[in-house]
């Protein structure tokens, strides 16, 4: 079974600095994706960014861009350019590219809570 | 283009009832996924739906079912609720096709009270 890790259960950073949040999974597949989610108070999980893992290059969304280490398997989230909006808790997570029966689902960490100072 | 849309966003129920929530997926939407939350367990899956037909089910007792309609929306059920079953549970919704890295797109979930 695939598991997910964020072993940074809190991180503060202030607005207009850049921070590094850390997820390590662990699998015995080649093809998967990863993705990073953001949870507000709204409570709505809110999706960041995606890798594939077959792509080498990093993913990169605006602000927020991956450092993804497939050997090492290691998906670290950066922020930049930190925002008051961005505080939030952020998951981590995983799910199978076998293809859609029983494989769909995802694995998720057990989040990291972003605090952004002014 | 219209969310996931999770009814009701609140619940407070007496141990021993049942409870039936509701998750609308986004137009053209056909799968959907379950998931509870809780501070101590983190997210956990539930069950995912997709065409009516159960995919794939979570580690969670037989009190705790779901089903999807025709038209993609999906209820979960859960009897004889228990204190433990206090949680937010969270429905996603996605295309379901095979080989697409499809993100999944979350509704605001329902936030389940046991007393």
């Amino acid at each position: 079974a695939q598991t997910v890790t964020q072993s940074q259960p809190e991180m503060s950073v202030q607005e207009a600095e850049t921070v590094t949040l850390s997820c390590t999974y662990d699998t015995s597949e080649s093809d998967y994706y990863l993705f990073w989610y953001k949870q507000p108070p709204s409570r709505q999980m809110i999706l960041v960014i995606r890798q594939e893992a077959y792509k080498q290059q990093n993913a990169t969304e605006n602000r927020f861009s991956v450092n993804f280490q497939k050997a090492a398997k290691s998906f670290s989230l950066k922020i930049s350019d930190s925002q008051l909006g961005d505080a939030a808790m952020y998951f981590c997570a995983y799910r199978s590219a076998r293809g859609n029966s029983g494989y769909s689902t995802l694995t998720f960490g057990k989040g990291t809570m972003l605090l952004v100072s002014p | 283009k219209a969310g996931v849309t999770q009814t009701p966003r609140y619940l407070i129920k007496t141990r021993g009832q049942q409870v039936t929530l509701s998750c609308s997926p986004i137009s053209g939407h056909r799968s959907v996924s379950w998931y509870q939350q809780t501070p101590g367990q983190g997210l956990q899956f539930l069950f995912e739906y997709f065409s009516e037909t159960q995919r794939n089910k979570g580690n969670f007792p037989g009190r705790f079912s779901g089903r999807q309609f025709s038209n993609s929306r999906s209820e979960m059920n859960v009897s004889t609720l228990e204190l433990g079953d206090s949680a937010l549970y969270l429905c996603a919704s996605s295309l379901g096709r095979a080989g697409v890295n499809y993100g999944y797109t979350f509704g605001s979930g329902t936030r389940l009270t046991v007393v």
